[in-house]
Parts: C-alpha cells; sequence; structure tokens
C-alpha cells in the first residue's frame, strides 16, 4: 500500500472556525491533490500540488487555502468553516501519469 | 462541461455473473488515460485498471477488464464471475495528458450490489 496518511480522520468543528487537514505522504510522489466527496458528485478537485510551494486551484477552490513546503506534506485550510463544506476529504499522491493513489479520507462535520 | 459520465446511480447483478458498469467521457485531446476504481463501504479508494488512450487493447486485470471503444468515448467497467466482496461503488475517472497539474477527473460514481 501506498504510504499515504490523514489526519484527522474525523472531526467536528464549529461554522466559521477555521480547520486544517494534513496529509502525509513517504512515497516522494510529486503530485498531491485534495479531493472532496459528496453523494451525487463523486470526487472534487479542490486544490492540487505539482511540487514544493507550487499549488493551485481545482474545481472547487473557494473557501480553501492549501500549502506544500515539503514533499511530504500538503495541508488543507478551511479558512471559516460553513455546513457546506461538511464532506468526506481526500488526499491522492501520483507520478506523472500514473495512477493516483488515495488516503483513507477524513470525514469533517461543520456545525 | 461533465467531463465523466456514469448513467446508471445503482445497479444490481447476480452472484458469479458478469456485469457491465457503464462510463462516457468527453475530451478533444488524443492522449488521455482512463482509471476506475472501487469503493468500499470501508471508505478507501482502491485502484482498479487503467486504459491509455493509444493502448489498441483492451485493459485486464484478473477479473476487470475495461472495454474501450475510442470512437464511441466510452470505457465501461467489466466484472466476471460477480463475487459478494464486489458491492461497492465504482468510479471512473480520467486523465487529459495535455491538460496541466496530471488531474483526475472523476464520474459521479455507480454503487453496485452483489446478490446471494
Amino acid at each position: 500500500d501506498a504510504g499515504i496518511t490523514q489526519s484527522p480522520r474525523h472531526k467536528v468543528t464549529e461554522t466559521g472556525t477555521p480547520v486544517t487537514l494534513r496529509c502525509h505522504q513517504t512515497e516522494n510522489h510529486r503530485y498531491m491533490y485534495w479531493y472532496r466527496q459528496d453523494p451525487g458528485h463523486g470526487l472534487r478537485l479542490i486544490h492540487y500540488s505539482y511540487g514544493v510551494k507550487d499549488t493551485d486551484k481545482g474545481e472547487v477552490s473557494d473557501g480553501y487555502s492549501v500549502s506544500r513546503s515539503k514533499t511530504e506534506d500538503f495541508l488543507l485550510t478551511l479558512e471559516s468553516a460553513t455546513s457546506s463544506q461538511t464532506s468526506v476529504y481526500f488526499c491522492a499522491i501520483s507520478e506523472f501519469n500514473t495512477e493516483a493513489f488515495f488516503g483513507q479520507g477524513t470525514r469533517l462535520t461543520v456545525v | 462541461a461533465q467531463k465523466i459520465t456514469q448513467t446508471q446511480p445503482g445497479m444490481f447483478v447476480q452472484e458469479k455473473e458478469a456485469v457491465t458498469l457503464d462510463c462516457t467521457y468527453d475530451t478533444s485531446d488524443q492522449s488521455y488515460g482512463l482509471f476506475w476504481y472501487k469503493q468500499p463501504s470501508s471508505g478507501e479508494m482502491i485502484f482498479l485498471i487503467y486504459q491509455g488512450s493509444y493502448d489498441e487493447q483492451n485493459a485486464t486485470e484478473g477479473r476487470y477488464s475495461l472495454n474501450f471503444q475510442k470512437a464511441r468515448k466510452s470505457a465501461n467497467l467489466v466484472i466476471s464471475a460477480s463475487q459478494l466482496g464486489d458491492s461497492a461503488m465504482y468510479f471512473c475517472a480520467m486523465r487529459d495528458s495535455m491538460e496541466y497539474g496530471n488531474k483526475l477527473v472523476f464520474g459521479a460514481g455507480t454503487i453496485l450490489r452483489v446478490k446471494s
């Protein structure tokens, strides 16, 4: 199994608070991604990274920011959590033109 | 525009029978890749099979095969001899080689239930 770990696995937070999810890999893969999974939508890309300090927006990036200061870590921050950000968040890693490997997911509930 | 379409929200199949999960895609690029992932009820995403746009033969991995029809832009997953453990959500995904970021775009998924 690819070495990719997400933390926390579950989180409940209040509306308006900032939240940071962490993705850590031990595979030295160049590309890292944050997706959210919602019923009827499959997985939608929030942000991705193609190297240290190189990040870009995905299709549902509003309200989210990311940082990648080391190859192995990719952080997703919800600047001010809203109920619409209640979701399951997946981190994924890949090399160029290969399959992506996914973390276990983080279930986030915003109340 | 939606790039990946999975038209079957849910499917049932009898154990030991074969089942086809549909996937159509939209791209104007010539170079792309198609992927299928399985998500069991435990939630993890499991890579199943890959098909490159230039691959002349359909991809196969054990009981999984990908029925790739380029002209129709379809990449259906065929599971032979279904097992109870195949009950899961299945996602089709595509990567456009010409798009920056090496990104995967996913369909909405199909829930498969295998009946004993």
